[in-house]
């Protein structure tokens, strides 16, 4: 079955880039029916959608405003896997940090979820 | 973006008793070329990943219990729990992919008297 595999550090200082990887097993990051995504929650925002890539004959990518001028999400072709990387972090990134599969629109599997702390 | 909002944020009720969760979003999330709701329901219980329970607004996840079922269409949605059982104990949130960025509701809490 599919599942996703989260790696990354839980502490991040303030300025500097969160980094985080999500492994996929069971199902390929080229597939044509799936986007590959990341959300955040916090008690203060909620669950909130950081963005998505996702194979179509090519590789698309689409943010949300809030973070689109701090945030990539890229492919790993040669390790069926995908990351995150958030620039300038701040307390306020302070979050759990999920991988997602989406599906015709809904996540369907999930990593297991990354506490990422902001903090010097 | 589409602004989803829950009704109640928390409830708490009886083994058995029916549970009634609303979900409402600023525009409607009905998909004319499909005629499909982009609205799915997720629960989340304590240190876990939310789980999906209902997509297309009615459409029951795979070996999710048939005591859950989802309602609605355009921007008014609900889900129920017919008889709700102590492991239904958790946060329940609606979502919606019908327009980026995908958003979801604050949440409902729900909880055993």
């Amino acid at each position: 079955q599919v599942q996703l595999q989260q790696s990354g550090p839980g502490l991040v200082k303030p300025s500097q880039t969160l980094s985080l990887t999500c492994a996929i097993s069971g199902d390929s990051v080229f597939s044509n029916i799936a986007a590959w995504n990341w959300i955040r929650q916090s008690p203060s925002r909620g669950l909130e959608w950081l963005g998505r890539t996702y194979y179509r004959s090519k590789w698309y990518n689409d943010y949300p405003v809030s973070v689109k001028s701090r945030i990539t999400i890229n492919p790993d072709t040669s390790k069926n896997q995908f990351s995150l990387q958030l620039n300038s972090v701040t307390p306020e990134d302070t979050a759990v940090y999920y991988c997602t599969r989406d599906l015709s629109g809904r996540f369907d599997r999930w990593g297991q979820g990354t506490l990422v702390t902001v903090s010097s | 973006d589409i602004v989803m909002t829950q009704s109640p944020d928390s409830l708490a009720l009886s083994l058995g008793e029916r549970a009634t969760i609303n979900c409402k979003s600023s525009q409607s999330v009905l998909y004319n070329s499909n005629n499909k709701n982009y609205l799915t329901w997720y629960q989340q219980k304590p240190g876990q990943p939310p789980k999906l329970l209902i997509y297309w607004a009615s459409t029951r996840e795979s070996g999710v219990p048939d005591r859950f079922s989802g309602s609605g269409s355009g921007t008014d949605f609900t889900l129920t729990i017919s008889s709700l059982q102590a492991e239904d104990v958790a946060v329940y949130y609606c979502h919606q992919s019908y327009s980026s960025p995908w958003t979801f509701g604050q949440g409902t809490r729900v909880e055993i008297k």
